[in-house]
């Protein structure tokens, strides 16, 4: 039973680029969170994604955004990077049903 | 707004030394209550969790914690830790529901000497 994978594992960008991360959940799950993880800090919610719609949002600008695929994969994008948006991104899975999340490895993305 | 914190930012400890790990969290309501821990190299897993019933939950590799609804505390506790629990720990509250994002804190790196 694969687990929550994300991809790219490592990403280098420059300020005011635009990335996109991805996210594959834990099978049978169908709804998706994204966290940032600065460095010493804990992980601070980005957003959360179900039947394909932003249901909840944290404190973060619109500069980032993200997606749901009908497969409940994930994508969240962030544009006109600053050098602040380097960090580790996490993405956890659960079921709408349930409060557990399960969180993959991360994408540690450094801005230059 | 709801926070959580922990006190103890760096732990060090000698194999089989007792190990308990605080967190405290402020909000008022229902809660559902985690720590995360995190190995070195490795993502985020869940140690243990508390919704409701029972106060005091066990989870995995020996690892447990008491919820004191009165002291808005859910304290991690090990009795006899080994060099593997080396790793950084992360208490985190959800409201539950629709509302289920994750608060953390920032997290407890522990250090077990052989």
């Amino acid at each position: 039973d694969a687990g929550v994978t994300q991809s790219p594992t490592h990403l280098i960008k420059t300020r005011g680029q635009q990335v996109t991360l991805r996210c594959s959940p834990k099978s049978g799950h169908d709804t998706v969170s994204w966290y940032q993880q600065a460095l010493g800090q804990g992980p601070q919610f980005i957003f959360q994604y179900y039947e394909e719609e932003e249901r909840q949002r944290g404190n973060f600008p619109d500069r980032f955004s993200g997606h749901q695929f009908p497969n409940y994969s994930s994508e969240l994008n962030v544009n006109a990077l600053l050098l602040g948006d380097s960090a580790l991104y996490l993405c956890a899975s659960s079921l709408a049903s349930s409060d557990t999340q399960y969180f993959g490895p991360g994408t540690r993305l450094t801005v230059l | 707004a709801q926070s959580v914190s922990q006190h103890n930012h760096h732990v060090i400890l000698s194999e089989a030394a007792s190990l308990e790990l605080g967190c405290n969290y402020s909000y008022g309501g229902t809660v559902n209550l985690f720590w995360y821990v995190q190995y070195p190299g490795q993502h985020l897993q869940l140690l243990l969790k508390y919704f409701s019933g029972d106060p005091l939950v066990k989870g995995i590799k020996g690892f447990e914690a008491e919820f004191i609804k009165s002291k808005f505390s859910f304290n991690l506790r090990k009795p006899s830790v080994q060099w593997s629990d080396t790793a950084e720990y992360f208490c985190a509250v959800s409201q539950g529901g629709a509302t289920n994002k994750l608060i953390f804190g920032t997290g407890t790196l522990l250090a077990v000497q052989p």
